[in-house]
């Protein structure tokens, strides 16, 4: 099974509102990843987790807000965003970071987020 | 650094036409290639990869062999159908390298009954 889970598929939000965007995996993968991917547009990298440890911020506004709970769940929370922020977030697993072999990343299905 | 050049878009086709999608990479080190396959609304899926010179990755009639010499993964598909239909990414990674993957610009398939 290499499935990721991400709820909810669709969100609207306003500017001053709080969400979460959620992420799931059952694949024992120690990586995980979050993405943002504009229309017509490779994903881009936000964050990495490893361990359950943050260990990339590729320079993410302060609005967006990773949380890793445990080894299987992965949070972003979103405050105060920009309608330039709408877009579908993708998160990603893999066995591990920086390892030889180059482990492969399984990417969920998204959430389609819109700021209005 | 690492990067990917992928072939231009959008590209049409008519159903059971042959299809290449051309990819070249630079990388530092020895990466290991993937593509793959958005189809609309939805996220990446892995199409097929390959770890090593001369590997073959395939998977539902697509396939790509890691060329070395000519740092290239090309997706190619003898017949291609109208459910085909998709985004297709080439992309790279590098051992020990923390950021994973680095993307093509993706290429946008079309395919006509």
């Amino acid at each position: 099974d290499t499935e990721v889970t991400q709820t909810p598929k669709h969100l609207v939000m306003g500017m001053t509102n709080k969400k979460s965007l959620k992420c799931e995996q059952h694949m024992g993968h120690r990586a995980m990843y979050w993405y943002k991917q504009k229309a017509k547009k490779p994903p881009e990298l936000m964050f990495v987790y490893s361990y359950e440890k943050l260990s990339i911020n590729e320079s993410v506004p302060s609005r967006f807000s990773p949380e890793c709970p445990n080894s299987s769940l992965l949070n972003l929370h979103l405050h105060a965003l920009q309608p330039e922020d709408s877009a579908l977030y993708l998160c990603a697993s893999s066995l591990e970071v920086g390892t030889s072999g180059g482990h492969t990343q399984y990417f969920g299905p998204g959430t389609r987020l819109t700021v209005l | 650094g690492n990067s990917v050049t992928q072939m231009e878009g959008p590209v049409t086709l008519s159903e059971e036409a042959f299809l290449t999608i051309n990819c070249t990479y630079t990388a530092t080190g020895y990466p290991s290639l993937f593509w793959y396959v958005q189809y609309p609304g939805e996220g990446l899926q892995l199409l097929l990869k390959a770890t090593k010179a001369d590997d073959k990755g395939s998977n539902k009639g697509f396939e790509a062999t890691y060329r070395k010499e000519t740092t290239s993964f090309h997706l190619e598909k003898g017949s291609v159908q109208v459910s085909d239909s998709a985004v297709y990414f080439c992309a790279l990674s590098v051992s020990g390298s923390a950021r994973q993957l680095t993307f093509g610009s993706g290429t946008q398939l079309t395919v006509l009954p």
